[in-house]
């Protein structure tokens, strides 16, 4: 059964970098024909999605946070990372790895998930 | 793409008939789909391309439409039912709509 699990800092200070990772049990993300993707929920913004990225590295963002996204995938250690730069109170949330159903998919529905951990941005 | 679901809240008691609504505000096709999240879990797909059933889910959940109107309704509530659903489109992007608490009345 394929299982996502994310990791990284819970607290994030002000106009530095969040970073989280996503690690993938149950499947090789190297010989994957799917996207991973990151999804961020909080009680203002609701779902939103953030970006997704293949084994390969091809990525796909959100237009609106594009410019502050980038996303890793590290096949020798099955997961694959987020880093948010320039972050504000705004970006506190809680953060979901999840896969992409449709294969070859950037833009794509999610049928698994990680539990979520909840980043705070505060000094 | 802008989801607008509604209502916001729907009060029900086990048994009965839940009919949830999502509207775009531009054509997505077929492209949308329908998750349960419960307190403290990560969203659960329960429906993909407007009304195929994901893998596990009871056929009590079903779902319709096309262009900009959808509809998710569930047959019979039952305990394990009452949650929040949200909807979310790949029409464009990807969005997701703010959601529908079912509770129980």
């Amino acid at each position: 059964q394929l299982q996502l699990q994310e990791s990284g800092p819970g607290l994030v200070k002000p106009s530095e970098t969040l970073s989280l990772t996503c690690s993938v049990s149950g499947d090789t993300i190297s010989g994957s024909v799917y996207y991973w993707g990151w999804i961020r929920q909080s009680p203002g913004r609701g779902l939103e999605w953030i970006g997704s990225i293949s084994s390969r590295g091809s990525s796909s963002f959100n237009p609106s946070l594009k410019s502050r996204v980038n996303l890793f995938v590290d096949t020798s250690k099955n997961h694959f990372s987020l880093n948010l730069n320039s972050v504000t109170a705004a970006d506190t949330s809680l953060y979901f790895c999840a896969r992409g159903r449709d294969a070859h998919n950037p833009t794509s529905f999610f049928d698994f998930w990680g539990q979520g951990i909840l980043v705070t941005v505060s000094s | 793409i802008v989801l607008t679901q509604s209502p916001a809240t729907l009060s029900l008691s086990p048994g009965e008939k839940a009919t949830l609504t999502c509207r775009a505000s531009q054509t997505v096709s077929r492209f949308l789909a329908w998750y349960q999240q419960k307190p403290g879990q990560a969203p659960r797909l329960l429906i993909y391309d407007a009304d195929n059933r994901a893998s596990g889910i009871p056929d009590r959940f079903s779902g319709s439409g096309s262009g900009t109107d959808f509809t998710l309704t569930i047959s019979s509530l039952e305990p394990e039912d009452f949650a929040v659903y949200y909807c979310q489109q790949r029409g464009n992007w990807i969005t997701f709509g703010q959601g529908t608490r079912l509770e129980i009345k």
